[in-house]
């Protein structure tokens, strides 16, 4: 399996314009992560989904954010309107189940200016 | 609820020297314990793992036994590499099958030749 696909790698937006990150799971995994990391807060959990059904979205850090997992091989992770301090790598990751080990994604650098 | 405390970085060490990165959990019943590792621009990736009390994970050298008595699980590495240079993360399983991973802040190594 190619793992946990991500795309693009790098995004560089300018304030306000939506930004949508993809994300393509481990086949046969049934649940799937959204997490953010920068400098300042490390690593944070943004949102997850088992099943394809958001089981969890309370670290979404406003409603300028919004995930969706239409079928169990593809996730979109959107950001409307963008603003710089949304500057971060956005990771994905998928596990078998909640709660067992999670495989990562390459990560998608985006750069708000 | 269930955390993980790791020791702060950064960890800066010679070649060839021993490493210890101290990693202790708070966590109802049992949990399964990780370690994952995260080079320089890239995601998150397994180290080594252990699923119940006494377990000794290993990969790479780098060895964490799962202490219950202590709730610790506490990574090491006999003698560190340039290539080890990295973040690395210790996190938790409930095994409830209903809660991601819980990871802690991670610490930055450092190997200087």
């Amino acid at each position: 399996d190619a793992g946990v696909i991500q795309s693009p790698r790098h995004e560089v937006t300018e304030m306000g314009q939506e930004v949508t990150l993809r994300c393509k799971p481990i086949s046969g995994h049934n649940s799937l992560f959204w997490y953010r990391q920068t400098m300042m807060r490390g690593l944070e959990l943004l949102i997850y989904f088992n099943n394809n059904v958001p089981i969890d979205d309370s670290g979404m850090p406003e409603d300028r954010f919004s995930a969706k997992m239409p079928n169990a091989s593809f996730s979109t992770l959107k950001i409307q309107p963008s603003e710089p301090r949304d500057s971060a790598v956005y990771f994905c990751a998928s596990s078998p189940l909640t709660g067992t080990e999670a495989f990562f994604g390459q990560g998608t650098r985006l750069t708000v200016v | 609820g269930n955390s993980v405390t790791q020791m702060e970085g950064p960890v800066t060490l010679s070649e060839e020297a021993f490493l210890t990165i101290n990693c202790t959990y708070t966590a109802t019943g049992y949990p399964s314990l990780f370690w994952y590792v995260q080079y320089p621009g890239e995601g998150l990736q397994l180290l080594l793992k252990a699923t119940k009390a006494d377990d000794k994970g290993s990969n790479k050298g780098f060895e964490a036994t799962y202490r219950k008595e202590t709730t610790s699980f506490h990574l090491e590495k006999g003698s560190v590499q340039v290539s080890d240079s990295a973040v690395y993360f210790c996190a938790l399983s409930d095994r409830s099958g209903n809660t991601p991973l819980v990871f802690g802040k991670g610490t930055r190594l450092s190997v200087i030749a």
